[in-house]
């Protein structure tokens, strides 16, 4: 069975700079959670989705927003990017909402230059 | 959430059971200890969790202390693929309490 998949792997973008970040979850799990990992630090939680609403946000600027959509994938997009902004950006998927058993993807690497 | 408190590293050589342990002496009645371990490269893997009692699985044990202030993660025959940071997290009991990640313990299994 294929895990939580997201794209790109690896990105680079310019301070200034907007960037979209996707995640397919496991099959049949209808919450996402997003969280930034710098480097050196443990992951840090950005928000969760479930049945395609926002049911949880960390504290993090209303420059980082997120989406579910009706298969259950999901998007987490930067404005205004920073150069504070480069880190591993990870997508948890769970069967239903809240935090029992998440199973994280790869991550996507994310460089602001 | 409670906050934990890990060594910064340690190793062990293959074979060996590496003891990784966890202060958590705020912890309230209803909290549970987590543990996930993130392999270089990967996102966090989910190992094993308990409220009070000991808890085994085929990845490790979870020793909890009777007064639940501290636990130890227990992988008992550690090999080279064990090498990864390992988190210690105290979360609530309700399904919205966040996994509150730390700076993890970095495990180094020497051949």
């Amino acid at each position: 069975d294929a895990g939580v998949t997201q794209s790109p792997t690896h990105l680079i973008k310019t301070r200034g700079q907007h960037v979209t970040l996707r995640c397919s979850p496991i099959s049949g799990h209808k919450s996402v959670s997003w969280y930034q990992q710098v480097l050196g630090q443990g992951p840090q939680f950005i928000f969760q989705y479930y049945e395609k609403e926002e049911r949880g946000r960390g504290n993090f600027p209303d420059r980082f927003s997120a989406r579910q959509f009706p298969n259950y994938s999901s998007e987490l997009n930067v404005n205004a990017l920073l150069l504070g902004d480069s880190a591993l950006y990870l997508c948890a998927s769970s069967l239903e909402g809240g935090f029992y058993e998440q199973y994280f993807g790869p991550g996507t690497r994310l460089t602001v230059t | 959430d409670a906050k934990t408190t890990q060594p910064t590293s340690m190793d062990c050589a293959e074979g060996r059971a590496a003891n990784l342990p966890c202060n958590h002496s705020t912890i309230s009645g209803n909290e549970y200890v987590y543990w996930y371990r993130q392999i270089h490269s990967q996102g966090p893997q989910y190992i094993i969790h308990g409220l009070k009692n000991n808890e085994t699985n085929e990845m490790a044990s979870l020793i909890i202390t009777e007064d639940r202030k501290s636990s130890t993660l227990i992988l008992p025959h550690a090999t080279l693929r064990d090498t990864a940071v390992y988190y210690c997290i105290v979360r609530g009991a309700g399904a919205n309490s966040k996994l509150t990640f730390g700076k993890g313990i970095t495990l180094s299994v020497r051949p």
